[in-house]
């Protein structure tokens, strides 16, 4: 069964960029059976849809982040990357990638912290 | 932005029988909006329970059932165990987009 583990750092300044990767071992990101998302969780409270990539590269993302976000992928990497721009407070949250589309793998999730 | 509705909290009694819905703002829920639902545990990253209304994972328990009942997802707890306390999300595509629910307390006292 494929793994992810997200990474990057855990403290991000206001105003700045949020960026963080998800590496899947077990198996290759390239797959068109898969495709790939984001969601998050602020502590305390429930989780938020981000956005998915598709093996070919199209993406979608929720509309009240959209202008904000990009989901990339990098194939040789076997990764695929969240960036979020403009942070404020309210990005804080625990970011988790996983596998759709039956979600049968989560990563563990990596809290990143919106603060000066 | 379609809004997912779900119960903020309910209570099973030990091998007990308890249904968490989930609701869309645009209309009734369909095989269409593809309705996932997980597991989470303090502390935990969510565990998949169901997806496509009602298919499992080899690691979910069978005492967990999906449908769609009133123009709603549903999940069906029959035989409640303590372990199962915990919250619970459902997830809905759009054409492509998904919305999460606002998740659902389960006590089981």
């Amino acid at each position: 069964q494929l793994q992810l583990q997200e990474s990057g750092p855990g403290l991000v300044e206001p105003s700045e960029t949020l960026s963080l990767t998800c590496t899947v071992s077990g198996g290759s990101i390239g797959s068109s059976n898969y495709y790939w998302g984001w969601s998050r969780q602020p502590l305390g409270k429930g989780l938020e849809w981000i956005g998915s990539i598709y093996f070919d590269g199209n993406t979608r993302y929720n509309p009240s982040l959209r202008s904000r976000v990009t989901i990339s992928i990098d194939r040789p990497k076997n990764q695929f990357a969240l960036k979020l721009t403009s942070v404020t407070a309210a990005d804080t949250a625990v970011y988790y990638c996983a596998k759709y589309p039956h979600v049968d793998s989560w990563g563990q999730g990596t809290l990143v912290t919106v603060s000066s | 932005q379609a809004v997912v509705t779900q119960e903020p909290s309910l209570t099973v009694s030990p091998g007990g029988t308890v249904t968490l819905t989930c609701g869309s703002s645009t209309g009734a829920v369909t095989s269409g909006h593809y309705p996932y639902w997980f597991q989470q545990k303090p502390g935990q990253a969510p565990r998949t329970l169901l997806y496509d209304t009602s298919s499992k994972h080899s690691w979910t328990p069978a005492r967990f059932s999906g449908s769609l009942l009133g123009g709603q997802a549903a999940l069906t707890l029959s035989g409640a165990q303590p372990e199962d306390e915990a919250d619970y999300y459902c997830l809905l595509s759009y054409s492509g987009t998904r919305v999460f629910g606002g998740g659902t307390k389960l006590t089981v006292l």
